[in-house]
């Protein structure tokens, strides 16, 4: 199947840092790419949909000055955390497709944890 | 938004047992799909399903597409311990489009 690599895994920051997670599709040119927000026992939550050159779409309270998405290939999106603060500690995970498929795939997450 | 209800939350079994678990819709939908999540992991996909009716198996897994197109089913035979996980439930509109997830069905099988 096709791969999503997401980077980094884990991370740990200091409140008021910004934090950068990286999605790229490795075999495959991702037309559009979503990001996901999962809190411990609970289903994901699509946070914003971004298509490659164009701005992202975000979903209805998800800040988008505070939650920054860049899709500036068509194998690399960035979600950027700003102004990290401990309520943003989350499972952060990506998910890619390309226009004529019907299947997503998954990048393996990031943990961020804010101090 | 659309919003899919899935059942069980949770299944504790012992090893050998068969799962079943489902997803129902008040919405249509065009395609769905089974995940499986391990802690600390993003989603795998476990089958997709295309056509209403629609049948397929992967392994021990068997999946359905409900003939309204608002239900889903998978089934788990003879389950292992490696069973153990999340299981998700995922429908989409059109191809390449937004998914809309199911609550999850946390899973634990007994050796």
């Amino acid at each position: 199947g096709a791969v999503v690599s997401q980077h980094p895994s884990r991370v740990i920051c200091k409140s008021g840092t910004s934090v950068k997670i990286e999605c790229r599709s490795l075999d495959f040119q991702a037309t559009t790419m979503f990001w996901y927000r999962q809190f411990p026992k609970q289903s994901l939550m699509l946070m914003a949909t971004s298509n490659e050159g164009s701005k992202a779409t975000y979903e209805q309270g998800v800040e988008k000055d505070k939650f920054l998405i860049n899709h500036a290939s068509l194998t690399l999106s960035t979600l950027t955390v700003t102004s990290a603060h401990p309520e943003d500690s989350s499972f952060y995970i990506c998910s890619a497709s390309r226009v004529d498929w019907e299947k997503l795939f998954f990048g393996s997450g990031t943990q961020l944890s804010v101090l | 938004g659309q919003q899919l209800n899935q059942s069980p939350q949770s299944m504790f079994i012992q090893e050998g047992e068969d799962v079943s678990m489902n997803c129902t819709s008040s919405s249509i939908f065009n395609t769905w799909l089974w995940y499986k999540q391990d802690p600390g992991e993003g989603p795998v996909l476990l089958i997709a399903l295309y056509k209403a009716g629609e049948l397929t198996s992967n392994g021990r897994l068997t999946a359905q597409f409900g003939i309204t197109r608002k239900d889903s089913f998978l089934n788990i035979s003879a389950s292992i311990p490696s069973d153990v996980g999340i299981y998700f439930c995922a429908g989409q509109g059109t191809s390449g489009s937004r998914l809309t997830f199911g609550e999850g069905t946390q899973l634990t099988v007994n050796p």
